[in-house]
């Protein structure tokens, strides 16, 4: 298996742009998940998703943030728009229901600079 | 809601010797995982090892031990033979059971930790 695949994996832009970031979870898992870390707030998760419908968006900072999962093998968490602050490392996860490997499988993550 | 912390920001040990990172968690859940992951300089999240609360036993992976003290909330892990290959941030993980949410995790400010030669 190829893992969680995240793209793209820097990504630049001026604020005010529109940002999307991709993720393709792990074939089968029936959870994804967007987190976010930063130097002062550390790893947070923003939201996740279980068999495509989102459970808890509690972490979403603001109304700029928008996550979607249209369909089993594909997320997309999107910033508009972008503001210096969102500046981050944005990671996906995975995760299969229970069983012996139950734990989160990462992406390489994706480094997003405002300016 | 529950809470992780790790209160070494840094450590630094010689390689071949050996260390241990802190963690504490906060919880009154019963049914639970507890992870260590490593993040070395290139970002990815790489799971350590893994402990179940209902396990007595600590969970042991080669070169790193976990000391799982459920009634105290710790969770320490230990890296035994230090390599330099194990200088990255580590991290403190929960993982409640409740069937509803796999793999959502709380993790703790992380422990950057530093062999050298």
């Amino acid at each position: 298996d190829a893992g969680v695949i995240q793209s793209p994996r820097h990504e630049v832009t001026e604020m005010g742009q529109e940002v999307t970031l991709r993720c393709k979870p792990i074939s089968g898992h029936d959870y994804l998940f967007w987190y976010r870390q930063t130097m002062m707030r550390g790893l947070e998760l923003l939201i996740y998703f279980n068999n495509n419908v989102p459970i808890d968006d509690s972490g979403m900072p603001e109304d700029r943030f928008s996550a979607k999962m249209p369909n089993a093998s594909f997320s997309t968490l999107k910033i508009q728009p972008s503001e210096p602050r969102d500046s981050a490392v944005y990671f996906c996860a995975s995760s299969p229901r229970g069983g012996a490997r139950t734990e989160a499988f990462f992406g390489q993550g994706t480094r997003l600079t405002v300016v | 809601a529950q809470t992780v912390t790790q209160s070494q920001p840094e450590m630094s040990v010689q390689e071949a010797e050996t260390v241990t990172l802190s963690c504490t968690y906060d919880t009154s859940e019963n049914n639970y995982y507890l992870f260590w992951y490593k993040q070395p300089p290139s970002r990815q999240m790489i799971l350590v090892i893994r402990q179940e609360a209902y396990k007595q036993q600590n969970a042991t992976e080669n070169r790193f031990s976990v000391n799982f003290q459920k009634a105290a909330k710790s969770f320490s892990l230990k890296i035994s033979d230090s390599q330099l290959g194990d200088t990255a941030m580590y991290f403190c993980a929960f993982m409640k059971v409740d069937g509803t949410s796999y793999g959502k995790l709380t993790f703790g400010q992380g422990t950057i930790l530093t062999v050298h030669p």
